[in-house]
């Protein structure tokens, strides 16, 4: 059955500097990939969704990436500031649901 | 105007009561949906309703039992409460499911935290 999976649990990444996080899966490459992202006490909050046949997509700071022969997404922080710390969930289809990567929390450090 | 909210925030009680949480979206959407988030921060699907008609229903207890009274709504009612169902519950909604062949992006709402003593 299709797994997906965040290999990193936390990360400390310095201000300023590129945040990378990866979103990895396995079986079927997913029509389109979502990235969320989730602040303390709240609900996920939709950032970007790519599809299957796009190599990248880009919002103001935040860059995505979907690889479908490596079955990996990846998601780039530019300049990355405190504010940006929260955990980010990717998330895909499985049988018709949507499923969640467990999150990488992603520490902006001043 | 909050886009999904619910009711209550937090909820403390005891084993073995029975408690509901209320969802509302007034984003126009066919589909929503009742998520659990536990300790460990794992976000997981429990039940989707598309147009007042239950779509998914995961590997859930029968004690849980959601309820749709029109397409704006999602009430989740819980019998006979026991610890292992402290959790966060997350209601959420979206324009399309992916069953039809939409795109699923989901909207949740703020949560309602529930402790069960």
């Amino acid at each position: 059955s299709q797994k997906i999976e965040q290999n990193s649990e936390a990360l400390n990444i310095q201000e300023g500097k590129t945040a990378t996080l990866t979103c990895n899966y396995t079986n079927y490459s997913p029509a389109y990939l979502q990235w969320y992202r989730q602040d303390p006490g709240r609900g996920p909050v939709f950032l970007l969704l790519i599809r299957e046949n796009e190599k990248e997509k880009r919002k103001e700071r935040l860059k995505v990436t979907f690889d479908t022969t490596l079955k990996q997404s990846l998601f780039h922080i530019t300049a990355s500031q405190p504010a940006d710390s929260a955990t980010y969930l990717c998330a895909l289809n499985r049988d018709d649901k949507i499923i969640f990567g467990k999150g990488t929390r992603l520490h902006i450090l001043p | 105007d909050t886009a999904v909210s619910q009711t209550p925030k937090y909820l403390v009680t005891q084993m073995g009561n029975d408690k509901s949480i209320k969802c509302e979206q007034n984003l126009g959407h066919d589909t929503m949906y009742w998520y659990k988030q536990d300790s460990k921060k794992f976000l997981k699907i429990m039940f989707s309703y598309n147009n007042k008609e239950l779509i998914i229903n995961e590997t859930v207890p029968n004690r849980f039992s959601p309820k749709s009274p029109d397409k704006a709504h999602l009430n989740l009612h819980i019998n006979s409460l026991e610890l292992g169902d402290s959790a966060v519950y997350f209601c959420a909604s979206s324009a399309d499911w992916a069953g039809g062949l939409g795109i699923d992006t989901q909207y949740f709402g703020p949560g309602t935290r529930l402790t069960v003593l």
